[in-house]
């Protein structure tokens, strides 16, 4: 498995600012995912963020409101922007290790927007 | 798009009891994977099934992969309290130019001591 650090672990905002929120992992992989968590909901793909191109977004969501980041193979951002109450969630970001390995997680970033 | 109904959506047990959960879905996957949720965390992957069919254990749990791979079940013997938590399956699948899950709405446990 994998170390997966993700910063920060909880933030309250105020809406109209934006946070950037980062993942880091303990070893080089090439597929990083965006989630999106609703309180007492189940886990929405964001998006797919691979190192070298643009980020893949799921349908729903784009780029101006959720940009992406991956600027190395252990490394990647997501910037909530914009943000109203509705953004209020759990974002996770999780990884797949080589060879097609199930995805595994990081521990989230809980967002209250005020 | 696709879609996991999972159930139940949530059991209250005695400790000591077996549990059994499920996922079925409109369509196929090639792999089906079952995650835990504590509150404050993040899923931890505990089984992953490959093959139609398959059978895997891991400890007290005992999953399956179903024969159409459509579908999924998650069997917990001798609940102990440290099972509560949100168990979660999702379905794994090529789409666009990488895999991709697709979650269940979870099952919440809640075991009595």
């Amino acid at each position: 498995s994998a170390v997966i650090s993700q910063k920060p672990s909880r933030d309250i905002c105020q809406r109209g600012t934006s946070l950037t929120i980062q993942c880091q992992v303990d070893s080089q992989v090439t597929m990083m995912f965006w989630y999106r968590q609703q309180p007492g909901q189940s886990l929405t793909l964001i998006a797919t963020a691979n190192q070298g191109s643009e980020a893949t977004y799921e349908s729903g969501f784009v780029i101006d409101k959720f940009p992406i980041s991956r600027p190395n193979l252990t490394f990647s951002t997501l910037t909530v922007s914009n943000m109203s109450p509705e953004d209020s969630s759990i974002y996770l970001c999780s990884v797949e290790l080589p060879g097609s390995k199930p995805q595994h997680f990081g521990d989230g970033t809980r967002l209250s927007i005020l | 798009g696709q879609q996991l109904n999972q159930s139940p959506q949530s059991m209250f047990i005695q400790e000591g009891e077996d549990v059994s959960m499920n996922c079925t879905s409109s369509s196929i996957f090639n792999t089906w994977l079952w995650y835990k949720q504590d509150p404050g965390e993040g899923p931890v992957l505990l089984i992953a099934l490959y093959k139609a069919g398959e059978l895997t254990s891991n400890g007290r749990l005992t999953a399956q992969f179903g024969i159409t791979r459509k579908d999924s079940f998650l069997n917990i013997s001798a609940s102990i309290p440290s099972d509560v938590g949100i168990y979660f399956c999702a379905g794994r699948d090529y789409r666009g130019s990488n895999y991709k899950l697709t979650f269940g709405k979870g099952t919440l446990l809640t075991v009595n001591p």
